[in-house]
């Protein structure tokens, strides 16, 4: 089984604080994903990662950046955390497509990671 | 870029009902439609998928239809149980210009299913 895991369920931080959120893949995946969940409004992506040193911006970049050192880590990073910021964050994985092959966009998430920002 | 609507946002059945969510999506390119399924304090686990080139799919007690034309598809749950409660995300898969493929989803049903 897919197993990806983020670092911390529950996170409180202070308006203005540099926040790391980490995730982490076992299959060896390619592909890695930001999204955060907010009612009504479904799951939004900021980030995604094709490879490692890749980085590509998603709908809501704004506010986030990323780091993608090692293939089976991926780290969505707050430079300075702001209240809107408050929100269940994401990460999913996904194996490298191949069309040819028939392949589907599956995509494997985590638990999540609950972010408080007072 | 794409658009993916989904109905109802609250659907609360009997148990052993039936239930049915729907999804619209705006982009034509968009060839591969997956549900989710989300259980509280957990992230969302596919559950169901088709493609473009077929029509409907089922699996047990659950179905998804596409009907391309209209750019619509819904989820289909036969015999609801309480375990069937969670929210419910539709989404669509494109390709995109530069390369890659964009999974854009919907903005989810809670699915309440009552004893």
């Amino acid at each position: 089984d897919v197993k990806v895991t983020q670092s911390s369920r529950y996170l409180v931080k202070r308006t203005g604080e540099k926040v790391f959120l980490e995730c982490v893949q076992d299959m060896d995946h390619e592909n890695m994903f930001w999204y955060r969940q907010d009612p009504g409004l479904g799951l939004r992506l900021i980030y995604f990662s094709y490879d490692v040193k890749m980085k590509e911006k998603g709908d809501i970049p704004e506010g986030y950046s990323v780091s993608r050192e090692k293939k089976e880590r991926f780290s969505l990073i707050l430079e300075s955390a702001s209240t809107n910021q408050t929100s269940m964050y994401l990460c999913a994985s996904r194996p490298i497509l191949l069309p040819l092959a028939g392949d589907a966009d599956t995509q494997y998430f985590g638990p999540g990671t609950r972010l408080t920002v007072l | 870029g794409e658009n993916v609507e989904q109905h109802p946002s609250t659907l609360s059945v009997q148990e052993g009902d039936s239930a049915v969510i729907k999804c619209t999506y705006s982009d034509s390119a968009s060839n591969y439609f997956p549900w989710y399924k989300q259980e509280l304090g957990k992230g969302p686990q596919l559950i169901i998928d088709i493609r473009s080139n077929v029509g409907e799919k089922k699996d047990q007690r659950i179905a998804v239809t596409l009907n391309k034309t209209a750019k619509h598809f819904s989820l289909h749950i036969t015999e609801t149980q309480p375990e069937d409660s969670a929210v419910y995300f539709c989404a669509a898969s494109r390709k995109l210009t530069g390369g890659g493929n964009k999974l854009t989803f919907g903005t989810g049903t809670q699915l309440k299913v009552e004893l």
